[in-house]
């Protein structure tokens, strides 16, 4: 079956712009995931959600940053006024459920430049 | 102190040479250990994954937790040139987010 998508793949963003990176988990997939991954890094947790419900934000690295998934399904990371630390690779990933956390199924990931 | 520590290489071995990945991880609460394979400008994708201690075998691959060391291995038998890639070793004690390491590259010449 299909698996998780996102799109841009790429996205080349002048500072200050403002970008929206989409996410099209698993069909069926309750839990969403938003990591962020620096070049020769490992990815970096943002957010998490359960259908709609954003359960956990901690790893948002500031206010510019916002996320949401207002159907539970599709989800978009927002970034305003981007800055040239934003540049990485932003990752969504889906599990069936809470309690799966361990079976996360990754997408290809947007990678995002700033200039 | 970064919660799991992996030794990012790179590592180089020849065709059919086992392979040993390694990570140490700080949190004694986490439960769950995961080896993730990322080939270039891909998502990580899920090799396996074992619950508290104990080996897991998989094929080629075998998964091991020592949690009275806090330490996880990953093996891989007669490795192939396609092996080649970044392998990502991550933890979790909640249900919602993975702890990553910085991943291991490996190379596989043949």
């Amino acid at each position: 079956g299909a698996g998780v998508s996102q799109s841009p793949r790429y996205k080349v963003a002048k500072r200050g712009q403002d970008v929206a990176l989409r996410c099209d988990p698993i069909s069926g997939h309750v839990s969403l995931f938003w990591y962020q991954q620096a070049l020769g890094q490992g990815p970096e947790f943002l957010t998490y959600f359960q259908n709609e419900a954003q359960l956990d934000k901690s790893g948002l690295p500031s206010d510019r940053f916002f996320a949401e998934r207002p159907e539970g399904s599709v989800s978009t990371l927002k970034i305003q006024r981007t800055q040239q630390e934003d540049s990485a690779v932003y990752l969504c990933a889906s599990s069936l459920e809470r309690g799966y956390v361990y079976e996360q199924y990754f997408g290809p990931g947007t990678r995002l430049t700033v200039t | 102190q970064k919660e799991v520590e992996q030794d990012p290489g790179p590592l180089s071995v020849p065709e059919g040479a086992i392979v040993s990945l390694n990570c140490t991880y700080s949190n004694s609460a986490f439960q769950y250990f995961m080896w993730y394979r990322q080939y270039s400008r891909k998502g990580p994708e899920l090799l396996m994954y074992t619950y508290s201690s104990g080996n897991k075998e998989d094929g080629r691959f075998t998964a091991q937790v020592d949690k009275s060391s806090k330490y996880i291995s990953l093996f891989i038998r007669d490795s192939q040139p396609s092996d080649s890639a970044t392998y990502l070793c991550a933890s979790t004690y909640n249900t919602d987010k993975l702890i990553f390491g910085t991943g291991t590259r490996l190379q596989v010449f043949p």
